[in-house]
């Protein structure tokens, strides 16, 4: 069974101090991992896809890497913008399932 | 790019009544949508799996019968939630994978969700 385990469960920042979110992760085989970022009542909103181990990608203030067992989403100089749920998603190769299985996500506070 | 949208955003119905939940691909086409449902503070869990004109793949564990899924284009899936009841409420998210248009075909791209409340 797939599973995507993300923590710390919250992170509480001051504006400008960066940290870094962890996502680790078991799956048969890995198709591509994703991450996204979901506000209080919202639909996530989708961020970075990684597909195989060594790759990275930025986007702002944000940095996706990927390892065999686990991500990370690196987060530069953060603003209180950036305060939001991020969400670590996994979607498995081979089969007929489809869909992504996501972790509980870090609720993450950036404090001004 | 990538736009999905969901109608409505909110709905609060009584015992044994059935809601329909839409959800639409804006700016282009998805082959496949899926539906998940989120409780409080918990990850988001895959209720079914729909591909344009064929029948919905529902996870092990979800009620086809009461959780009735129709994928009627590429841009149009509506989620029926029968006869729902309060243990039903909860929020009702979909996700449309494309095809054509703007987007990455590889990617989900979310709606915002809709809340329902079951009195």
């Amino acid at each position: 069974e797939d599973q995507v385990t993300q923590s710390p469960e919250a992170l509480r920042l001051q504006e400008g101090e960066s940290s870094s979110l962890n996502c680790s992760y078991t799956v048969s085989g890995l198709r591509g991992l994703f991450w996204y970022r979901q506000d209080p009542g919202k639909g996530p909103e989708f961020l970075f896809t990684l597909y195989s181990a060594g790759e990275e990608k930025e986007k702002e203030r944000l940095k996706a890497t990927l390892t065999k067992k686990e991500s990370f989403l690196h987060i530069t100089a953060p603003k209180p913008e950036d305060s939001a749920t991020y969400l670590c998603a996994v979607q498995a190769s081979g089969g007929g399932a489809d869909g992504l299985t996501f972790g509980k996500g870090t609720h993450l506070i950036i404090q001004p | 790019g990538a736009v999905v949208s969901q109608h409505p955003s909110r709905v609060i119905c009584k015992s044994g009544t059935s809601v329909k939940i839409e959800c639409r691909s804006l700016d282009f086409q998805a082959t496949t949508m899926f539906w998940y449902r989120q409780f409080p503070k918990k990850s988001l869990m895959l209720m079914a799996t729909s591909n344009e004109g064929s029948k919905a793949t529902y996870e092990q564990g979800v009620e086809k019968d009461k959780f009735l899924i129709n994928h009627a284009s590429l841009t149009l899936s509506t989620l029926t939630v029968t006869s729902a009841h309060p243990e039903d409420s909860s929020f009702y998210i979909c996700s449309a994978r494309g095809g054509t248009g703007q987007g990455r075909s590889d990617t989900q791209y979310f709606g915002p969700g809709t809340r329902l409340t079951v009195l």
